[in-house]
């Protein structure tokens, strides 16, 4: 596709269970990124991938958070135990280094409610 | 530091020129992004500067980069209703990988 798509939109989970989100990047994109907004906290980093590896996971809050890539491309995001303070919208962004302007494009965004 | 700090609010008319400002504590900024959120939707990235640059113009939007006062503004030119949005800066640190540090958020409304 032309842009950065996320899967599911909007999910609604009860407390304690397992979440997966998906993040397709551009096409070519070697760098992925997750952020998460929330109303108390703004956009925060979570996690950085370079291909499939991860250099940076300083921003994830907890070990209850994981995330993981394969082929260079698909990205999932992991919350397990759900707990009503990840409420947020996890955004998915990409980018390439070969304009060397790091610019990073999002998707729209995944809506998570935990009941 | 890695605080970016921008005001909460801008209320401008339509046709009028709005400036969006935002300040920054780390000096060790490589480049600054602006970006564009609608009401339900993901961050549009509108345009960025790099850090020994201090002007840059892109159409409507003009951006301006004070390295002394770390000082950055996104001036938008004959505002339109579909300006209207929340604006949010954005710093790539030397060193500090590839993630960005945002800035709070800027409503901008625009009136008729």
């Amino acid at each position: 596709g032309a842009g950065v798509s996320q899967s599911p939109s909007n999910k609604v989970t009860e407390k304690g269970k397992d979440v997966e989100l998906r993040c397709d990047p551009i096409s070519g994109h070697t760098a992925l990124y997750w952020y998460r907004q929330s109303l108390g906290q703004g956009l925060e980093f979570l996690i950085y991938f370079q291909g499939n590896s991860a250099p940076d996971k300083s921003g994830l809050p907890s070990d209850r958070f994981s995330a993981e890539r394969t082929g260079g491309s698909v990205s999932t995001l992991t919350i397990q135990r759900t707990q009503q303070e990840d409420s947020a919208v996890y955004l998915c962004a990409s980018s390439t280094t070969r304009t060397g302007n790091y610019e990073q494009y999002f998707g729209p965004g995944t809506r998570l409610t935990v009941t | 530091g890695e605080d970016v700090e921008q005001s909460l609010f801008l209320s401008v008319r339509e046709g009028d020129s709005s400036v969006i400002n935002c300040t920054y504590t780390d000096s060790s900024s490589t480049y600054l992004y602006w970006y564009k959120q609608e009401p339900g939707a993901g961050l549009q990235l509108l345009t960025y500067i790099f850090s020994n640059m201090d002007m840059k113009q892109d159409q409507r939007l003009t951006v301006l980069l004070n390295k002394k006062d770390k000082h950055l503004s996104l001036r938008i030119a004959d505002t339109q209703t579909g300006d209207s949005a929340i604006y949010f800066c954005a710093e790539r640190l030397t060193g500090g990988g590839n993630k960005l540090t945002f800035g709070t958020g800027t409503q901008l409304k625009v009136e008729l």
